[in-house]
């Protein structure tokens, strides 16, 4: 069974730090982009960032550029993200989520196509 | 531009057919997803690659592309249906995007 679990929230103070991981099973995880979406409370998706499976190529959402890095450990199945300089606005649940190829006419295309459960990051004083 | 839009909130009666539409530049050269999500769950995904649907996922679920506009088409809406529904795609650098989300209310 394929399963995504996600650690690392909890309760930090504005400009504090935080890593999250998420622990991959289930899979052949070399293979597999991996994503991180948060959530604000009451709001939509947010796409943070994604990594390919070799780690060679990350991507971040530019309005979080510079305060965000995701890396990834193979050997241990596990993608982190870690969050510096932290705002009250970060405050959300941060999903790690698995992205599939598909094979289509003119190449490939990728969906995310499981979610882990989420771990809430709070920022407040 | 990589924005993706969505109607915040649509209602069905029971029973009956609904679309959601999602719009975006992007969707002219990228495929869409869409995810389901119900209060105090994470998404699950219902439909990839613009009209593939996963097995587990019931055949009332359709989904469309062309052009700048994709949509996801319940027919015959159940009340387990009720939920938030985002379309998900990629700009050409590589960075992902979801919509604002569809609120779906049956009624």
């Amino acid at each position: 069974e394929v399963q995504l679990v996600e650690s690392g929230g909890g309760l930090v103070k504005p400009g504090g730090s935080l890593r999250l991981s998420c622990a991959a099973s289930g899979f052949t995880f070399s293979s597999y982009n991996m994503n991180w979406v948060r959530q604000a409370p009451g709001q939509g998706l947010d796409w943070v960032s994604a990594i390919r499976g070799s780690g060679t190529s990350v991507y971040y959402a530019d309005s979080l550029k510079g305060r965000f890095t995701i890396s990834r450990d193979n050997a241990k199945n596990s993608v982190f993200l870690e969050i510096n300089s932290l705002r009250v606005e970060d405050t959300a649940v941060y999903y790690c989520a698995r992205e599939v190829p598909a094979a289509a006419q003119d190449g490939y295309y990728y969906f995310i196509d499981v979610w882990g459960e989420g771990t809430t990051v709070t920022v407040s004083s | 531009s990589s924005e993706l839009t969505q109607d915040p909130a649509v209602s069905v009666a029971l029973g009956q057919t609904v679309k959601i539409t999602c719009q975006g530049d992007s969707l002219r050269s990228y495929y869409v997803s869409w995810y389901q999500q119900k209060p105090g769950q994470a998404p699950l995904l219902v439909i990839y690659g613009k009209t593939n649907r996963p097995s587990e996922i019931p055949d009332r679920f359709s989904g469309f592309s062309s052009g700048n506009t994709a949509s996801l088409t319940i027919t015959g809406a159940q009340a387990e249906d009720e939920a938030d529904y985002y379309c998900n795609s990629r700009d050409s650098s590589g960075k992902r995007v979801f919509g604002g989300g569809t609120k779906l209310t049956v009624l």
